[in-house]
């Protein structure tokens, strides 16, 4: 079966320090993986994405997110969190033609 | 880039009405278009997926009466939320995929429906 999992519900950060928030998935077929952020109240900003190729993606606001197939793991990371990181974030896999299965999403909270 | 917009994005209504929420992509065509429904801190669930010129199709607990779909044209598809109950307050989001295969969905900035 699908899924995706985000083992870490909330995450509490100081300003300038690193993050990374973990994602493993399950899927059938070769994933596309996908990274979002959502503010209170927004819609879905999409931070990253994997097909295939490289396994080190780059994405906005300084995000990268490594994809380990033998691990099925998607984590994100940003080496210096800035406050205005603090947001949930979602990680999705997805296939062409199908819906996405989302996680259950980590909030951040960044700490002055 | 690929835009989708979704109106309105707030609405308030008395239990018992319907409500009818609009997911437009704007500079692409999308065959094929998803309607999510996101409660307050929890993640996305898929309500239904929804195919230019056919039937919706359903995911297994909602109920596609109350929940009409309507994917008239290949930038439009409608959400009809009927005789709307409070329980049915949500946050509600339509992505659409393009049609070209380019595989990314795109998503709108969502609708807050309020019933009260």
């Amino acid at each position: 079966a699908q899924s995706v999992t985000q083992p870490d519900i909330h995450i509490t950060v100081s300003e300038g320090a690193s993050l990374e928030l973990r994602c493993n998935y399950s899927y059938g077929a070769t994933p596309y993986l996908f990274w979002y952020v959502q503010s209170p109240g927004q819609g879905l900003q999409l931070l990253l994405k994997y097909f295939s190729g490289d396994t080190l993606v780059q994405g906005i606001k300084g995000f990268e997110a490594e994809f380990k197939r033998s691990q099925s793991s998607f984590n994100l990371r940003k080496p210096s969190v800035h406050w205005s990181d603090a947001a949930e974030y979602f990680c999705a896999v997805g296939a062409l033609g199908n819906q996405f299965y989302f996680g259950t999403g980590t909030s951040l909270t960044v700490i002055p | 880039g690929a835009v989708v917009s979704q109106h309105p994005s707030w609405v308030i209504c008395k239990s018992g009405t319907s409500v009818k929420i609009e997911c437009r992509s704007l500079d692409f065509q999308a065959t094929t278009m998803f309607w999510y429904r996101q409660f307050p801190k929890q993640s996305l669930m898929l309500m239904a997926t929804s195919n230019e010129g056919s039937k919706a199709t359903y995911e297994q607990g909602v109920e596609k009466d109350k929940f009409l779909i309507n994917h008239a044209s290949l930038t439009l598809s409608t959400l009809t939320v009927t005789s709307a109950h409070p329980e049915d307050s949500s946050f509600y989001i339509c992505s659409a995929e393009g049609r070209e295969g380019v595989y990314e969905q795109y998503f709108g900035p969502g609708t807050r429906l309020t019933v009260t």
